[in-house]
C-alpha cells in the first residue's frame, strides 16, 4: 500500500510569508504527527492530530498550526516565517494506539530567506 | 521533562568493525523504538523493544533494552557502507502518546 505522502518536497519562501505543508498518511492510518527536524536541535515534535482533534502539542509558538480533514490527510501552517524555522518538516502516520509505531514521510525541506 | 540522551553523536568507522550506539534516561518508557534515517527520506522503523532485558536481533543488528527500561543499545556486527545513515532512539512515556526523541547518531561506514 502506498506510504505517506508529503507535499511539496521543496520550498523556498521569504521571512515574513505563510507556507501550509500537506501530509496524506496510509489508508486506515487515523493519526498524523508533524515534526521539525535540524542538524542542531534533532527531531522536535509539533503535534499530533487524531480523527481531526489535535491529541498532544509540542512547545512550539502560535505561528506553527494544523489540523485534520475528515479523510485523516493534515496540514501544517507556519505563518509569519523566521529564519530559524528553516528546516526539514516530517509527518508520520499510525493507527492511532498508544503503541503504534510511526510510519514517516519524507519530508518537506523548508528553507526562509 | 524525560530525556533521552543519545551517544556518540557522531561515528565514523571502518566496513567490518562492530560499534553500540546508546540510548539513556534517568526515566522510565513504556517501550523505545529505534529508526534509521538515509539522507533524503523520513525515518523508518527498526524495531520496538517493551520488555526490561529483552533483546532483539535484526540480521547483525542487536537490540537491548534496559532491565530497568530506562537505557537501550543497537550493537552492529561487522559494519557496512549500507549500515549508514542517523540512528534515532524514541521512548514511549508511561502515561501519555508522545515520543521522547534522542538526538541521534550520525553513523558512516567507509568501505
Amino acid at each position: 500500500k502506498a506510504g505517506v505522502t508529503q507535499t511539496p518536497r521543496y520550498l523556498i519562501k521569504t521571512r515574513g510569508q505563510q507556507v501550509t505543508l500537506s501530509c496524506s498518511p496510509i489508508s486506515g492510518h487515523r493519526s498524523v504527527s508533524w515534526y521539525q527536524q535540524t542538524p542542531g536541535q534533532g527531531l522536535q515534535f509539533l503535534f499530533e492530530y487524531f480523527s481531526e482533534t489535535q491529541r498532544n502539542k509540542g512547545n512550539f509558538p502560535g505561528r506553527f498550526s494544523g489540523r485534520q480533514f475528515s479523510n485523516s490527510r493534515s496540514e501544517m501552517n507556519v505563518s509569519t516565517l523566521e529564519l530559524g524555522d528553516s528546516a526539514l518538516y516530517l509527518c508520520a502516520s499510525s493507527l492511532g494506539n498508544r503503541d503504534s509505531p510511526l510510519h514517516f514521510g519524507n519530508g518537506t525541506r523548508l528553507t526562509v530567506t | 521533562t524525560q530525556l533521552l540522551e543519545q551517544s556518540p553523536q557522531f561515528l565514523s568507522i571502518q566496513e567490518g568493525e562492530n560499534l553500540t550506539v546508546y540510548c539513556n534516561s534517568s526515566s522510565v518508557f513504556s517501550s523505545l523504538q529505534w529508526y534509521r534515517q538515509e539522507p533524503g527520506e523520513g525515518p523508518v522503523l527498526l524495531v520496538t523493544v517493551v520488555t526490561g532485558g529483552e533483546v532483539k536481533k535484526l540480521k547483525r543488528l542487536t537490540f537491548q533494552f534496559g532491565d530497568a527500561r530506562k537505557d537501550s543499545s543497537l550493537h552492529i556486527t561487522a559494519a557496512q557502507p549500507g549500515d549508514t545513515g542517523l540512528y534515532l532512539c524514541a521512548g514511549l512515556g508511561p502515561t501519555n502518546y508522545q515520543l521522547i526523541w534522542g538526538a541521534g547518531t550520525k553513523l558512516i561506514i567507509k568501505p
